[in-house]
């Protein structure tokens, strides 16, 4: 099975820390994304990437930076945290091909910005 | 710009039942949706993809129809159990297919 990883379940930051959100797949998938999760709101993408060091912004990319240096990784930076930017943040990716295929999750990361 | 509605307010059913989860989507239609399930704390978990020359899908107990006409997929669940109880996410394609829109999903809880 795909296996998509983000490395921390839980995060508390405080207001203008820069913050990484890391993810890693294990299954060698070209495209990968970052949504972001609230209440009432459903999943709102951030950033996608097609390939290594590509990058595409999605609908919601600003106070937001991503970084993909190898196929496996792609990071979520952001800059300057803002209470704002409180909320459940996922990572996914998929094969290939449409960006539109099924997606496979990461478990999320619950960020608190105090 | 297209959206997806889902019923905010949570689907409460008993076990045995039969649950239907409504999505509607408006504007273009999509060639394709998608149906996840989310449980609290975890990412969404791929259920179903229906096509729009697909009428209806099945998954064991689980059944998806597409009705491009009135712009809705409903998603059943048969014999419901409460291991059921989760989020329930729609999503299609973007026009440019380059991402998934996704609905804000409905909560099911079926109780015993």
């Amino acid at each position: 099975d795909v296996k998509v990883t983000q490395s921390s379940r839980y995060l508390v930051k405080r207001t203008g820390e820069k913050v990484f959100l890391e993810c890693v797949q294990d299954m060698d998938h070209e495209n990968m994304f970052w949504y972001r999760q609230d209440p009432g709101l459903g999943l709102r993408l951030i950033y996608f990437s097609y390939d290594v060091k590509m990058k595409e912004k999605g609908d919601i990319p600003e106070g937001y930076s991503v970084s993909r240096e190898k196929k496996e990784r792609f990071s979520l930076i952001l800059e300057s945290a803002s209470t704002n930017q409180t909320s459940m943040y996922l990572c996914a990716s998929t094969p290939g091909g449409g960006a539109s295929e099924k997606l496979f999750f990461g478990s999320g990361t619950q960020l608190s910005v105090l | 710009s297209q959206k997806i509605e889902q019923n905010s307010e949570a689907l409460n059913i008993q076990e045995g039942k039969t649950a239907t989860l409504t999505c509607n989507y408006t504007n273009y239609s999509p060639a394709y949706l998608q149906w996840y399930r989310q449980d609290p704390g975890r990412g969404p978990v791929f259920l179903l993809l229906i096509r729009e020359n697909e009428k209806e899908k099945r998954k064991e107990r689980l059944k998806v129809t597409f009705d491009t006409t009135l712009k809705q997929s409903l998603f059943h669940i048969t014999a419901s159990q409460p291991a059921d109880s989760a989020t329930y996410l729609c999503a299609h394609p973007s026009d440019g297919y380059n991402k998934l829109i996704f609905g804000a999903g409905t909560r099911l809880a079926v109780h015993p």
